[in-house]
């Protein structure tokens, strides 16, 4: 079983700043790797799928990065409806779909 | 446009089984390539993959859980249902089915991850 790991647990950043979020597999998953944004109160939404592409809706200001087994999440110009939880999750290694602990946005 | 809401029970006692619905809106778990899955996220933590049905009836359960869990699906309704037995405190959570995407390039289809989710309904295990 691939197991997820995410960092940092916390990052404070302030608005109109940069930040970086990176997950890293067990193994390899190629770039079958997807970045969930979740608010409280609220379901997880698809941000990039296959490590970099954007899902539908979502600005340019997220950017995935990465393949195999290190992925990062850049967000350029953090607004504050992005202050949230960021869940990486790997989609490649069937039949699971392994989630990683999560990473909290804070506003600084 | 794609919907999809959970519904069931809030509070289970333990041993009992749980038993929620997905209905969802804007596709069909008849064509080919589509599916549905069910994922928990207990308070406070990380969210974790339950089980997934394609259109085909081909189903694929999560091992930690595998003895425990059913899921089926009624086309005709536009449902999916998921049964989870012996319930347990440590259950309890908020349960989200999601649509899982992908597309096809003409002589292959592609399986992504899940792009539209239920607003999740919470699940309390508690005598």
């Amino acid at each position: 079983e691939i197991v997820m790991t995410q960092s940092p647990v916390t990052l404070s950043v302030s608005p109109g700043e940069r930040a970086t979020l990176s997950c890293r597999a067990s193994q390899s998953v190629n770039t079958k790797l997807a970045w969930f944004q979740q608010k409280p109160g609220q379901a997880p939404r698809l941000l990039i799928y296959g490590a970099y592409t954007r899902a539908t809706g979502i600005p340019a200001r997220f950017s995935g990065s990465g393949s195999g087994t290190e992925f990062t999440l850049t967000i350029s110009g953090l607004q504050s409806e992005d202050f949230a939880v960021y869940y990486c999750q790997q989609y490649n290694d069937w039949p699971l779909f392994t989630f990683g602990p999560g990473s909290k946005l804070d506003i600084k | 446009q794609i919907t999809l809401k959970e519904s069931g029970p809030s509070l289970v006692k333990p041993t009992q089984t749980l038993t929620l619905t997905c209905t969802f809106s804007g596709f069909s778990l008849s064509t080919p390539g589509v599916s549905v899955g069910w994922i928990r996220q207990p308070p406070g933590k990380a969210l974790e993959w339950l089980a997934l049905i394609y259109w085909d009836d081909d189903k694929r359960y999560s091992p930690s859980l595998k003895g425990r869990l059913t899921i089926t699906k009624d086309t005709s309704k536009d449902q999916v249902v998921l049964k989870l037995t012996n319930m347990d405190p440590v259950d309890t959570g908020t349960y989200y089915c999601a649509h899982r995407g992908g597309y096809y390039d003409g002589s292959v289809y592609h399986y992504l991850t899940f792009d539209y989710w239920g607003p999740g309904t919470l699940v309390t295990v508690s005598s």
